[in-house]
């Protein structure tokens, strides 16, 4: 069975400095892995995502994520942190019955 | 092109009354998904439905029930409700199923029990 697990319910940092949302996941099936964000009262928005092919994937915002299959991760990396930024951030599996499997998120908070 | 379309966006019903809730996905998609949002417990995934039929389903109780129109739409219907379905349902919609084919969501609807 697939699993999704993200390090850190809530996670800080000042604006300008490193974002780094951690998941790992469990799969028995080259899985194919994706990042939302989701905005205050709205619905998810996807980042990126990973299928196959290079490993480090760029999506939208200036996030990026690196597929490490010998560490099971995805972690989704950002340089520079925008006030912007602060939202929800939910990694996600497909399974090979297809439904998407999400990780339980992590709340980014950007401080001034 | 209009994205995933969810109504209501806000529902208040009591304890032991019905539920229903109204999904339109982005025209030319033909899967659609219901996840269950709750305080602190991330989306759990309820139902799938691509071409009409039921794919899949969550570990939900027999309750939560739904179908999917002939135009795609689809709705979820939520019977006896009980205080602890207070959530955001969301749908998400995609093409014809595949692995690494994208999820769209809506704005979901906000679900409470009271």
């Amino acid at each position: 069975a697939q699993s999704v697990t993200q390090l850190g319910s809530h996670v800080s940092v000042s604006e300008g400095a490193l974002v780094l949302l951690r998941c790992n996941y469990s799969s028995s099936v080259p899985p194919y892995l994706f990042w939302y964000v989701q905005y205050p009262n709205q619905g998810l928005q996807l980042l990126l995502k990973y299928t196959t092919g290079a490993t480090l994937v760029k999506g939208i915002n200036g996030f990026e994520a690196e597929f490490k299959k010998s560490e099971t991760s995805f972690h989704l990396t950002k340089p520079s942190a925008h006030m912007s930024d602060a939202a929800e951030y939910f990694c996600a599996v497909t399974s090979g019955t297809y439904k998407y499997i999400f990780g339980t998120g992590t709340r980014l908070k950007v401080l001034a | 092109e209009a994205g995933v379309t969810q109504s209501p966006t806000h529902l208040i019903k009591t304890r032991g009354q019905q539920a229903t809730l109204r999904c339109s996905p982005i025209s030319g998609h033909t899967s659609v998904y219901w996840y269950q949002q709750a305080l602190g417990l991330g989306l759990q995934f309820l139902l799938w439905y691509d071409e009409g039929e039921e794919r899949n389903r969550g570990n939900f109780p027999p309750r939560f029930s739904g179908r999917q129109f002939p135009n795609y739409s689809s709705e979820l219907n939520v019977n006896a409700l009980e205080l602890e379905d207070s959530a955001l349902y969301l749908c998400a919609s995609s093409l014809a199923p595949g692995l690494n084919t994208e999820a769209f969501f809506g704005q979901g609807t906000r679900l409470t029990v009271v």
